[in-house]
């Protein structure tokens, strides 16, 4: 069974803390993506990588950074975080083009207080 | 810009019942996705429809893209409350293979 597995299904944090999203694929797919998923506004894209090292912006990446050092790791960093980065973080991978299918992790919910 | 507009929002039914819901847009898709993400978990995809007027079933689903692949369809037939879930679709512009563009949703309640 391919998987795409998330380090915390919850997270807590406070305003100004530095928070690591890690992402962690077994698929040996090119394609990785960090979502963010709010009620009313849908599944946004911050950023995708679609080879080591290398990553593109996505729909709202202000606030958030990401690496990717290996092709089995994304992580995604909030380098300080604000309340208004509440919500639900999915990582997504896909090994052929970018919109083709995408495994989808379980999510992490991060409080930010 | 909400460029992928899905309807109803939100739809309780009984166990039994058939539904259908609507994924539309003004703009033309190459290919169109349906997923459906159950609460705690990540979306999972059922289906992509790729040719115009394409019908796929996966059991008592079945999924239509429009002629001018600016729209599709999910039918649910006899619904269970398995079914119950948010159902997305996401589409994919010819030229533009970077980005998905993703409805925001059905969520569906199936009542036994």
């Amino acid at each position: 069974d391919v998987k795409v597995t998330q380090s915390s299904r919850y997270l807590v944090k406070r305003t100004g803390e530095k928070v690591f999203l890690e992402c962690v694929q077994d698929m040996d797919h090119e394609n990785m993506f960090w979502y963010r998923q709010d009620p009313g506004l849908g599944l946004r894209l911050i950023y995708f990588s679609y080879d080591v090292k290398m990553k593109e912006k996505g729909d709202i990446p202000e606030g958030y950074s990401v690496s990717r050092e290996k092709k089995e790791r994304f992580s995604l960093i909030l380098e300080s975080a604000s309340t208004n980065q509440t919500s639900m973080y999915l990582c997504a991978s896909s090994g052929g083009p970018l919109r083709e299918k995408l495994f989808f992790g379980s999510g992490t919910q991060l409080s930010v207080l | 810009t909400q460029l992928l507009e899905q309807s109803p929002q939100f739809l309780s039914i009984q166990e039994g019942e058939n539904l259908t819901v609507y994924c539309n847009s003004s703009s033309v898709f190459s290919s169109l996705q349906w997923y459906r993400q159950e609460p705690g978990e990540g979306p999972v995809l059922l289906v992509t429809v790729v040719t115009g007027g394409e019908v796929k079933k996966l059991k008592r689903l079945t999924f239509q893209f429009g002629d001018a692949r600016k729209d599709s369809s999910l039918h649910i037939t006899a619904a269970q409350p398995g079914d119950t879930g948010l159902y997305l679709c996401a589409g994919a512009h010819a030229g533009n293979n970077r980005k998905l563009i993703w409805g925001l949703g059905t969520s569906l309640a199936v009542n036994p």
